[in-house]
């Protein structure tokens, strides 16, 4: 299967700052990708989708201003979560998807964002 | 609206003991649908892609299979290291997730 690379797998931030999580395809073009977020035992819950040079679009419920997404290029895309709190800390994970070649998406390996 | 349910929640299987998950789903203009495996603290390991009703796919010991409002993942003679919670995706223009059965396997 395709490979997605998700960095940092943890992070630990201090509540106020800003955070950035990279998500790259390795071996194909994703033309599309999703964050979602993920709470203890529960199920991954999407937060937005994007297309390469598009804007992101996001679920209801997430502040695009506080949830930055960026799909620049058609293998990075970056969550930026600013002004941390501690109810932002998550486990975050990105998916890619290539709709001229496969229509599974493949996750990467997910972020642990712990805000103090 | 579009709604994945999986079943059960949890299930706790001796080693060998085969049972099935099972995922229903109502979602217009599915795509298809998609199992994967989680383990705790990781991004979600693709399994199988379904497309159609009736079509069928295996991976050693886990078989999956879709109908027009279900499908389900069956396990055969389970190891413990088959314990990792098992999520069902379908497709449209989203990927919508089911919230997964936890599954563990005891020795």
């Amino acid at each position: 299967g395709a490979v997605v690379s998700q960095h940092p797998s943890r992070v630990i931030c201090k509540s106020g700052t800003s955070v950035k999580i990279e998500c790259r395809s390795l071996d194909f073009q994703a033309t599309t990708m999703f964050w979602y977020r993920q709470f203890p035992k529960q199920s991954l819950m999407l937060m937005a989708t994007s297309n390469e040079g598009s804007k992101a679009t996001y679920e209801q419920g997430v502040e695009k201003d506080k949830f930055l997404i960026n799909h620049a290029s058609l293998t990075l895309s970056t969550l930026t979560v600013t002004s941390a709190h501690p109810e932002d800390s998550s486990f975050y994970i990105c998916s890619a998807r290539d709709r001229g070649v496969y229509t599974e998406a493949f996750f990467g390996q997910g972020t642990r964002l712990t805000v103090v | 609206e579009d709604q994945v349910t999986q079943s059960p929640e949890a299930l706790r299987l001796q080693e060998g003991e085969s049972s099935s998950l099972n995922c229903s789903y109502t979602v217009s203009g599915l795509r298809g649908l998609f199992w994967y495996r989680q383990d705790p603290g990781k991004g979600p390991e693709f399994l199988f892609t379904l497309y159609s009703a009736g079509e069928e796919k295996e991976k050693e010991r886990l078989k999956a299979t879709l109908t027009k409002k279900e499908s389900f993942l069956h396990i055969t003679a389970p190891k413990p290291e088959d314990s990792a919670t098992y999520l069902c995706a379908v497709i449209n223009d989203k990927i919508i997730f089911g919230k997964g059965t936890r599954l563990h396997i005891l020795p």
